[in-house]
């Protein structure tokens, strides 16, 4: 059973970058897709496949996977931007997802 | 595009069974290898997922949940449905209902319903 790390909260700047991370024993093996989820509105796939961008997803969007480690990076951060992000993996063994626990994202 | 709304009750009595259905346009339930996913948020929580049903009619519930889960498809309706039972305050969240995609061992939610607030109070 997989239980994925995130880090309750990440701050920056207005252009800056931004990167949460997802953390689990050896997630560089999986997959890892992430979502965005602003306030008082549904999650939205922002990554899939580690770092494939779904269509009309910007390219400030990246996502990268290795080790114990994924990661979601978000260049040249905007007030926009400020949401929850979860990233995700299938636990294939048990047909089911696997959620962490949501970073939230500030725009200070 | 494919797009997903839930419906149901927005209050629910204590003891009694949550219902909830999810209809989907633009697509249909019945092609693709996709599963029919519902996932719920506490306020303030994470996302904790709930189950799915595949269009074989096969299921895979919460373990937390399986208890007191059931989920059905109506491809008439191109819709999916929720049953609950015995709610508790502890089951007050929004519902999601979501589409599942990729294959047996890689899959994504890609899209989500805008979410239904339900309530459990007498």
């Amino acid at each position: 059973s997989y239980v994925l790390t995130q880090p309750p909260s990440v701050s920056v700047a207005p252009g800056e970058t931004a990167r949460i991370t997802c953390g689990e024993n050896n997630i560089g093996s999986k997959s890892v897709h992430w979502y965005q989820q602003k306030p008082g509105q549904a999650p939205v796939l922002v990554i899939y496949y580690d770092s494939d961008r779904p269509s009309g997803i910007p390219e400030r969007f990246a996502g990268s996977n290795s080790g114990n480690s994924a990661t979601l990076t978000i260049s040249r951060v905007e007030a926009g931007d400020e949401a929850d992000y979860y990233c995700q993996v299938w636990d294939s063994s048990s047909d089911h997802p696997v959620f962490g626990g949501g970073t939230k994202l500030t725009v200070l | 595009q494919v797009q997903l709304q839930e419906s149901g009750p927005g209050l629910v009595e204590p003891s009694q069974t949550l219902s909830l259905t999810c209809t989907v346009s633009g697509a249909s339930i019945s092609s693709g290898t996709y599963s029919w996913s519902w996932v719920r948020q506490p306020a303030g929580k994470g996302l904790e997922w709930i189950g799915h049903i595949y269009i074989s009619g096969t299921t895979n519930f919460n373990p937390s949940l399986k208890s007191r889960v059931a989920m059905s498809m109506d491809t008439s309706r191109n819709q999916f449905s929720l049953r609950l039972s015995s709610v508790t305050a502890a089951d007050t969240a929004i519902y999601y209902c979501a589409r599942a995609h990729g294959s047996t061992s890689i899959r994504w939610f890609d899209p989500w319903g805008q979410g239904t607030l339900v309530t459990v109070s007498s």
